[in-house]
């Protein structure tokens, strides 16, 4: 039930784009999307909720596709700062999903000068 | 920042060994979790609480125990250290829990980084 990411990894130049994808086989209420530095805790970006509403912080946005069950999150423009690793979780719409937020392997994002 | 302070921030045990460790918040939320973080897999879930009292299994519970006797305190426990246990031990706090739409953050406090030789 875990949610898959793609890519594992992206390498970026300042300024440029990039789009991390989250893909669920359950259909949910809602994807986090969290970042990880290295060596410190996840930090909580955004919720994106049934709907496709999308949503922003700083230059980052995300969506959200109810009917595939996939949520993309955008780094545009990407500065030194986006570096780290970003992990989507999930809500499922299951009953023996209560209380569990499912994350992602994570996409490692480096982005150089 | 959320007030969420995990102890003790760094281990080094051997196996067979007992090892308790605690996660302290000062935000007054229901809902708190226990993960472990291993490369390749991102975070999972080892168990929960949605009150005092109040746990239940994540999904790699195996080999480990919590309590929660006090709103603000959760406590993991390996009751006997394997290897296979050395990870980053991450606690989450929530104002409710997911799973149920209304669709609250969890926050994370620092980690542990346990190692068993």
């Amino acid at each position: 039930q875990q949610p898959v990411q793609s890519p594992q990894a992206v390498i970026l130049r300042e300024g440029e784009d990039a789009v991390i994808n989250c893909s669920s086989s359950k259909a949910l209420y809602s994807v986090h999307w969290y970042r990880q530095k290295h060596g410190e805790a996840p930090v909580f970006l955004m919720i994106l909720l049934k709907g496709g509403e999308q949503k922003g912080h700083e230059k980052i946005s995300a969506s959200f596709n109810e009917k595939k069950q996939q949520s993309s999150l955008y780094l545009t423009a990407s500065q030194l700062s986006y570096s780290g690793t970003y992990f989507c979780g999930t809500e499922v719409m299951t009953t023996d999903s209560w209380g569990k937020l499912q994350f992602g392997a994570g996409t490692q994002v480096v982005v150089t000068p | 920042d959320a007030g969420i302070t995990q102890s003790p921030r760094h281990k080094v045990t051997e196996t067979g060994t007992p090892v308790t460790l605690r996660c302290h918040q000062t935000e007054n939320h229901r809902y708190m979790y226990w993960y472990r973080q291993d490369p390749g897999h991102g975070l999972r879930l080892i168990h929960y609480s949605y009150g005092v009292k109040d746990t239940d299994k994540g999904e790699v519970s195996d080999g480990y125990s919590v309590s929660r006797s006090k709103t603000e305190d959760f406590l993991l426990t390996l009751e006997s250290a394997t290897s296979s246990q050395t990870s980053v031990y991450f606690c989450a706090i929530s104002e409710s829990p997911p799973g149920t739409g209304y669709n609250q953050p969890q926050h994370f406090g620092d980690g542990t980084r346990l190692s068993i030789l």
